[in-house]
């Protein structure tokens, strides 16, 4: 039963084009979505969040879109460096953080 | 320094043993979070505790079960380990039980 999907397990850009990192859920009750960035032999550390209330979140290169009417999110990453090289996981939120859900992650690899 | 960190980074043990990991976390955080990660990547949450509550997942069995100290931290002990319990093991914090949490580097468990 996993309700959060990241159906691409790797992309590979160029660097300083744009990174899609996309993420799809089944739950519609799912209220707060976050992105985390996972390195090497590293725990995920917090990228960016957004919640249901909004559709669109930016910070810097990054920026994350919603679409609940399709349940989908996607993180965009402009213009991408090597360093963001990483595991991205998308993660959804119900009633309270016990119920927080993880989609298998991404591997992003950018080329220099 | 450290904010959320786990001992050991690797655990190597035969079927049957009991075993323990640690996690001690400085953020001044109220609660903690184990998370096991599966073979096919996905973040799946055990536990989550803060001074009130332990609330488990009805997944988790129960030869796992967490011990909390003090509020700093969250031990995960394992009794009469299975090949299947083989996986890396996160423990992350909160404040608040609020929406971002932050990660330990993980436990690398492997049962022979």
């Amino acid at each position: 039963d996993q309700q959060v999907k990241q159906n691409s397990p790797s992309l590979s850009v160029q660097e300083g084009r744009i990174s899609i990192l996309n993420c799809d859920y089944t739950n519609s009750m799912f209220d707060y979505f976050l992105w985390y960035k996972k390195y090497p032999a590293e725990g995920p550390t917090f990228l960016i969040s957004i919640s249901s209330i909004k559709d669109k979140n930016e910070d810097g290169r990054f920026t994350v879109f919603l679409n609940k009417s399709a349940k989908h999110l996607s993180l965009h990453i402009v213009p991408s460096q090597p360093g963001d090289s990483a595991v991205y996981f998308c993660a959804a939120r119900g009633d309270n953080n016990n119920d927080m859900r993880f989609g298998a992650g991404t591997r992003l690899t950018v080329k220099p | 320094d450290t904010a959320v960190s786990q001992t050991p980074k690797y655990l190597v043990t035969q079927m049957g043993n009991d075993k323990s990991i640690k996690c001690e976390q400085n953020l001044g955080h109220d609660t903690m979070y184990w998370y096991k990660q599966d073979s096919k990547k996905f973040l799946k949450i055990m536990f989550s505790y803060n001074n009130k509550e332990l609330i488990i997942n009805e997944t988790v069995p129960n030869r796992f079960s967490p011990k909390s100290p003090d509020k700093a931290h969250l031990n995960l002990h394992i009794n009469s380990l299975e090949l299947g319990d083989s996986a890396v093991y996160f423990c992350a914090s909160s404040q608040n039980s609020g929406n971002i949490q932050y990660f330990g580097a993980g436990t690398r468990l492997s049962v022979l």
